[in-house]
């Protein structure tokens, strides 16, 4: 079965622009949930979807949102860009919502804002 | 916020030595995971924990849920190369009516051969 993948897996954007990550889950999987992982504040959590639907958010500025698709692909959008949002962000899914113990992770995207 | 305090923040050791780390908190977790990532790659789950004074193994690998539901441990014996990469605790809580993982900042395994 293959894993959760996520894309692009490098890039590189300017202050100011705006950015979209793409994550496809395991096959079977409705639960999309997003991280971003720092090395000052290590990973934290940014949302998570189930049916298209957000569940459940973490604390990050309106400046980030997400979308789920009925195939249960995930985007998540970054606007007005800072070079503070430089990190990797990182897709897991899960069978089900409201289960972090049953999520498998993605590779992760590696945004780099300059 | 909740917080995780995980040590050591790294750790050097020779092929063959056990390794212990552990994860606090002051806030109480109704699950504890622990995740190993290797570069480039995403977190991948090591072990889950349920309910406190769990004791629970995968292989080389034993982790420990406290009795207080603050705090948790791992050990790895006998380690072996592949160990080497950053392994990471996550407390898992309701918070503001949904269940969210709290993770602590990593611990850096490198082992000298």
């Amino acid at each position: 079965k293959a894993g959760v993948t996520q894309t692009p897996r490098y890039l590189i954007k300017t202050r100011g622009q705006q950015v979209t990550l793409s994550c496809s889950p395991i096959s079977g999987h409705r639960s999309v949930s997003w991280y971003q992982q720092t090395p000052g504040q290590g990973l934290q959590f940014l949302f998570e979807y189930f049916s298209e639907t957000q569940r459940n958010k973490g604390n990050f500025p309106g400046r980030f949102s997400g979308r789920q698709f009925s195939n249960s692909r995930s985007e998540m959008n970054v606007s007005t860009l800072e070079l503070g949002d430089s990190a990797l962000y990182l897709c897991a899914s899960s069978p089900t919502p409201g289960k972090p113990y049953e999520q498998y992770f993605g590779p992760g995207t590696r945004l780099t804002v300059t | 916020g909740q917080q995780l305090n995980q040590s050591p923040q790294s750790m050097f050791i020779q092929e063959g030595e056990d390794v212990s780390m552990n994860c606090t908190s002051s806030s109480i977790f109704n699950t504890w995971l622990w995740y190993k990532q290797d570069p480039g790659e995403g977190p991948v789950l090591l072990i889950a924990l349920y309910k406190a004074g769990e004791l629970t193994s995968n292989g080389r690998l034993t982790a420990q849920f406290g009795i207080t539901r603050k705090d948790s441990f791992l050990n790895i014996s006998a380690s072996i190369p592949s160990d080497v990469g950053i392994y990471f605790c996550a407390g898992q809580s309701l918070i503001q009516g949904a269940q969210k993982l709290v993770f602590g900042q990593g611990t850096r395994l490198t082992i000298n051969p």
